[in-house]
Parts: structure tokens; sequence; C-alpha cells
């Protein structure tokens, strides 16, 4: 099987600009999570998406957001980029919901807003 | 709240030594735990996960783990390094309250030949 896709790879915007990032998930797998990493904060829960519904949101503004389609593919879009929105965004999937999942994590997009 | 700390940012060992990577966490129900590892400019891989089924788990490439309420801790250990074992760990917590999995700061592992 394929593993998890996120497109593009690399990305550079100014401040103020929106941004859309997207996810595939391995086939069949119906849970996608986005994660936003920084050296300073590490790794972040933004949200997670299950079955087009989003299911759990971490502590992060409203600029942020996503959503799932019917193939469980995801995107996520920032509004109104700020320069520590500069960051590796990790998507991850995994078969179904629930904590004991594994989750699967794709290569990320990095992310520099300038 | 859930909390996951990371004894050590940068750790390194000799090629052929213990790697020893110490995690501990607070949880006020039973905890589910997970090491990740993280190779240069790839996403997260699972080593291995605690469940609540047997304490000492194993994983892949030679790792494991044992989870010790007692001690909440949930410390990653390899016998032998070897120098593909250089990456960045990451130990995560969740629970069946709280399923937003919290993850640690990250431990850098580097091998010394």
């Amino acid at each position: 099987k394929a593993g998890v896709t996120q497109t593009p790879r690399y990305l550079i915007k100014t401040r103020g600009q929106q941004v859309t990032l997207s996810c595939s998930p391995i086939s069949g797998h119906r849970s996608v999570s986005w994660y936003q990493q920084t050296p300073g904060q590490g790794l972040q829960f933004l949200f997670e998406y299950f079955s087009e519904t989003q299911r759990n949101k971490g502590n992060f503004p409203g600029r942020f957001s996503g959503r799932q389609f019917s193939n469980s593919r995801s995107e996520m879009n920032v509004s109104t980029l700020e320069l520590g929105d500069s960051a590796l965004y990790l998507c991850a999937s995994s078969p179904d919901r629930g904590v004991q999942e594994t989750q699967y994590f794709g290569p990320g997009t990095r992310l520099l807003v300038l | 709240a859930q909390s996951v700390t990371q004894l050590g940012s940068h750790v390194s060992v000799s090629e052929g030594a213990l790697v020893l990577l110490r995690c501990n966490y607070s949880s006020s129900v039973p905890p589910y735990l997970f090491w990740y590892v993280q190779y240069p400019n790839q996403g997260l891989q699972l080593l291995l996960k605690y469940t609540s089924a047997a304490t000492l788990v194993k994983g892949i490439n030679g790792f494991e783990a044992e989870f010790k309420k007692s001690e909440t801790s949930f410390h990653l250990t390899k016998p032998s390094a070897h120098m593909s074992d250089a990456a960045e760990y990451f130990c995560a917590v969740t629970s069946n309250r709280d399923d937003k999995i919290i993850f640690g700061k990250g431990t850098r592992l580097h091998i010394l030949p």
C-alpha cells in the first residue's frame, strides 16, 4: 500500500497570505489528524477528522481550519499567515478512530512564512 | 491534564552500547503510551505502543519499553546501538478520557563510532 502523501512538500508564503495543505491517507484509512512541529513547541495536535467530521481539536486559533472529503483525503487551511506559523505540518492517518490506533505519518509539508 | 516529559533533548551513545531514552508521563486515568521515531526529512514512524496488555513492550528494530505505573515511566531501551538508530525519538501519551495525543519534546539520539 502507498503511504500517507502530503502536498506540497515545501512552501514559501508571506505574512497575511493564506495557504492550503493537502493530505492523502493510506487507502482504507478513515481517520486523518494534523500536527504542527516547530523547534520551540515540538509536536502539537491541530485536529482530527473522521468520516468528514472534525472529531477533535487542539488549542490553535480559528485561522487554522480543515476538512475531510468523502474519499478520506484531507486539507488544512491557514488564513492570515503569521511568521510564527512557519513549521513542519504533519498529517497522519489511521484505520479507525480510537486512542489505541497506530498513526501513520506522512513526510510533512514545510511551510516558511516571510 | 496529561503530559509527557522526555529527559534529555540530546543523548549520545557509542555504537554497540546500551540505548536508554527516558519518558515520564502524567495521567489521571490509565494511559496509552507510544514511542515514535523520526528520521531526517521524514514523518514519524511507530516503534512500539503500550495499551494495557503486557508491561514490557517489544517494538521494531530491537527496541523495547517497560511500563512502570509506580514510577509513571515508559523508558525506551535497545541493548546494542547501531549507527542507523541515529534519529529523533518521541514519547506520546493519550487515554480514553482525553483522546488528544500529547507528544514529548523529543530526544535526539546520536551514535558515536
